[in-house]
């Protein structure tokens, strides 16, 4: 079974609307942590937002917060006030406590932002 | 510079070369990795290694062989090269000091290997 899953292969937003990545994710550890990274056309992963299951509030870094919803195993990325800069490929991933501390990656989720 | 340096950037070679994707970090992280990404599959982790002492292999170690030389460097070879292997090759690192919220993976800028 996929560990991570994004099922949005590609999506749209006007510029200055929020928009919200989905991803799922499949673990048994009690101790887990959640990660988004934006990969541009140039390549890089640049980490965005972090979210721990422990944690009781959703994490936010500035225009990112991550939907954390613990028992439906889901943790969307929301983009708000979405700029043109934010197109770019985007990764959800997991690192499980039981498995060494091992990093799982989804398939990603393409965004463009329309001017 | 870079924390997390990865030479060389583009590389084409030719089936059944040797080829060696080579990794060095200046963060001081115990642990590497190296993984490849592929249009439409995500990231998938080739091998990883938490010191020196400590090489394991991911999801996807078949093909591929991997030196943890120091603390700082993790070196990726491929020992005959095949087009199958044409891909985006990231080296990344992680600690777990500071906490759990510590723990993320910093990347390399990518190798992009070409295998004719």
């Amino acid at each position: 079974a996929q560990k991570i899953t994004q099922t949005q292969p590609g999506m749209f937003v006007q510029e200055k609307e929020a928009v919200t990545l989905d991803c799922t994710y499949d673990t048994s550890d009690p101790s887990y942590g959640l990660f988004w990274y934006k990969q541009p056309s140039s390549g890089e992963m640049i980490f965005l937002i972090y979210q721990g299951s422990y944690d009781q509030q959703n994490a936010t870094e500035g225009r990112y917060s991550l939907n954390f919803q613990k028992a439906r195993k889901s943790a969307n990325l929301v983009i708000s006030a979405s700029q043109l800069g934010d197109s770019a490929m985007y990764f959800c991933a997991m690192r499980e406590a039981n498995t060494g501390n091992q990093f799982y990656f989804g398939t990603g989720t393409s965004l463009t932002v329309i001017p | 510079d870079a924390d997390v340096t990865q030479t060389p950037r583009n590389r084409i070679t030719k089936t059944g070369k040797r080829i060696m994707l080579e990794c060095s970090q200046t963060k001081g992280h115990d642990r590497m990795y190296w993984y490849r990404q592929d249009p439409g599959l995500g990231l998938r982790l080739i091998y990883y290694s938490f010191d020196v002492k400590d090489i394991n292999k991911g999801e996807i170690s078949d093909g591929y062989s991997v030196s943890r030389q120091a603390q700082a460097k993790f070196s990726l070879s491929l020992e005959s090269a095949i087009p199958n292997q044409t891909a985006l090759y990231f080296c990344a690192t992680s600690d777990l000091k500071g906490g759990p919220g510590a723990n993320v993976l910093t990347f390399g800028a990518g190798s992009r290997l070409t295998v004719l």
